[in-house]
């Protein structure tokens, strides 16, 4: 298994633009979530999903940011528009809620916002 | 609420000594515990988990944690420290057959000296 994938690697974009990190989940795995890595704040959970559905937004900090997931093996995770203080590290994980599974990440979206 | 507190932002230890990094944890409930490991510019990996039982539980490169309820502590341990454990060590708690957000700490790094 290719394990969790996400793109882009890095993204550079200037304020006020809209990004959209992706996220394709390890087949399978019935659970996603997305979090967010800063110095300043360690490691956020913004949202996560079950048989893709929103399960707990409560971490997501603004309307800017919105999340969706249109299948099992898909999800992205939307700002519009971007903020330089939206500049982190942006993961998805994904794992098989059944079995009280551990979580599986992918290697991370670097997201700076100019 | 649920947090986890990792009260050492950097920890240092000779290569060949015995190396311990400290969690505590507040949850509502029983709690299923983490460690996750972060190599640079790499997603987190599962070390190891604690569920019910017994309250030492071995994970992986022969890391080890210790379960200590009366002092809601999950210490990870390792008898020996190699240079190649070098990394950020993350302790996470969730509620034992509850919601599935998973909180994590800030990070421990940990740095072995040749």
């Amino acid at each position: 298994d290719a394990g969790v994938i996400q793109s882009p690697r890095h993204e550079v974009t200037e304020m006020g633009q809209e990004v959209t990190l992706r996220c394709k989940p390890i087949s399978g795995h019935n659970s996603l979530f997305w979090y967010r890595q800063t110095m300043m704040r360690g490691l956020e959970l913004l949202i996560y999903f079950n048989n893709n559905v929103p399960i707990d937004d409560s971490g997501m900090p603004e309307d800017r940011f919105s999340a969706k997931m249109p299948n099992a093996s898909f999800s992205t995770l939307k700002i519009q528009p971007s903020e330089p203080r939206d500049s982190a590290v942006y993961f998805c994980a994904s794992s098989m809620r059944q079995r009280n599974e551990k979580l599986f990440f992918g290697s991370g979206t670097q997201l700076s916002v100019l | 609420a649920q947090s986890v507190a990792q009260p050492e932002d950097q920890v240092n230890v000779a290569e060949g000594n015995p190396l311990t990094v400290k969690c505590t944890y507040s949850v509502s409930g029983n709690p299923y515990l983490f460690w996750y490991v972060q190599y640079p510019n790499r997603g987190l990996q599962f070390l190891l988990k604690y569920i019910t039982g017994d309250n030492l539980v071995k994970g992986s490169y022969g890391f080890e944690a210790e379960f200590n309820k009366s002092q809601t502590s999950f210490h990870l341990k390792k008898p020996s420290a190699l240079v190649s454990d070098s990394a950020l060590y993350f302790c996470a708690v969730r509620v034992l057959f509850g919601n599935e957000k998973l909180t994590f700490g800030t990070g421990t790094r940990l740095t072995i000296i040749p």
